[in-house]
C-alpha cells in the first residue's frame, strides 16, 4: 500500500499567489482529512470530508482557503489570494476501515512557505 | 467538546530509562483515545488506540498506555527508552467523526 500522498512537499510562493496543495488518499479510505500544523497553533483541523462531501469546513481560517474532493482517489487545498501567515506544514489524512476503524494515516506534508 | 490536554512540552529521559509522556482528556461519554509520534520532516504515525476493552493497550515500537477513568488520564510508556525513541508525540481524541490532536510533546532521549 503506497499510504497517502500528498504533493507538492515543499512550496515556496509570493503573497497574492495561488497555492493548491494535493492529495491522494489510501484507496479503500472513505474519509478524509486535511490539518495545518505550526509551531504557535499546532495540529489544526482545517476540514474533513466523507465519501468525498465536505462535512464540517469550520476549521478553514478564512474564504481565501477552499477545498475539493471530486472523487474518492483526489483532493485539494487551495489558497487564494496567499499570504506570509499562512506558512504552515499542511498535513492530508485518510481514515482506517475495518481492524484499523478510527485511525488515521497521515501523509508526509506540504510544507508551504509564502515570502 | 471532547478535548486532550498534554501538560508537558518537553521529556527528557536517559536511554535505558523508562519513559512516561502524559495525557489527560475531557469527554462526554466514552472515550476513544489515541497516540501519535512523528519524527522531524514526517507526517504523524499511529502508536497505539484505546476504544474499550483491558486498559493497558500495547502499540507499536514497544510503547504502551494506560487508560485511566478514574483520573481521566490515557499516560504513554515505555519500560525503556531508546535514543530513536526521540520524537514529538501527539495524543488524541475522537470527537463524532474527527480526531482532536493535544499540543504535542517533544520526547527527548539522551544517550
Amino acid at each position: 500500500d503506497a499510504g497517502v500522498i500528498q504533493s507538492p512537499r515543499h512550496e515556496v510562493t509570493e503573497m497574492g499567489q495561488e497555492v493548491t496543495l494535493r492529495c491522494k488518499p489510501i484507496s479503500g479510505h472513505n474519509s478524509l482529512f486535511w490539518y495545518r500544523q505550526t509551531m504557535m497553533r499546532g495540529l489544526e483541523l482545517l476540514i474533513y470530508f466523507n465519501n468525498n462531501v465536505p462535512i464540517d469546513d469550520s476549521g478553514m481560517p478564512e474564504d481565501r482557503f477552499s477545498a475539493k474532493m471530486p472523487n474518492a482517489s483526489f483532493s485539494t487545498l487551495k489558497i487564494q489570494p496567499s499570504e506570509p501567515r499562512d506558512s504552515a506544514v499542511y498535513f492530508c489524512a485518510s481514515r482506517g476501515t475495518g481492524r484499523r476503524a478510527g485511525e488515521l494515516f497521515f501523509g508526509e506534508g506540504s510544507r508551504l512557505t509564502v515570502l | 467538546a471532547q478535548s486532550v490536554a498534554q501538560p508537558e512540552d518537553q521529556v527528557n529521559v536517559a536511554e535505558g530509562n523508562p519513559l512516561t509522556v502524559k495525557c489527560t482528556y475531557s469527554v462526554s461519554g466514552n472515550p476513544y483515545l489515541f497516540w501519535y509520534v512523528q519524527y522531524p520532516n514526517r507526517g504523524l504515525q499511529f502508536l497505539l488506540k484505546y476504544i474499550t476493552g483491558d486498559n493497558l493497550v500495547k502499540g507499536s515500537y514497544g510503547f504502551e498506555a494506560e487508560f485511566n477513568k478514574s483520573q481521566t488520564s490515557f499516560h504513554l510508556k515505555k519500560p525503556s527508552a531508546l535514543v530513536s525513541d526521540s520524537a514529538l508525540y501527539f495524543c488524541a481524541v475522537r470527537d463524532t467523526d474527527k480526531l482532536i490532536f493535544g499540543t504535542g510533546t517533544r520526547l527527548q532521549v539522551f544517550p
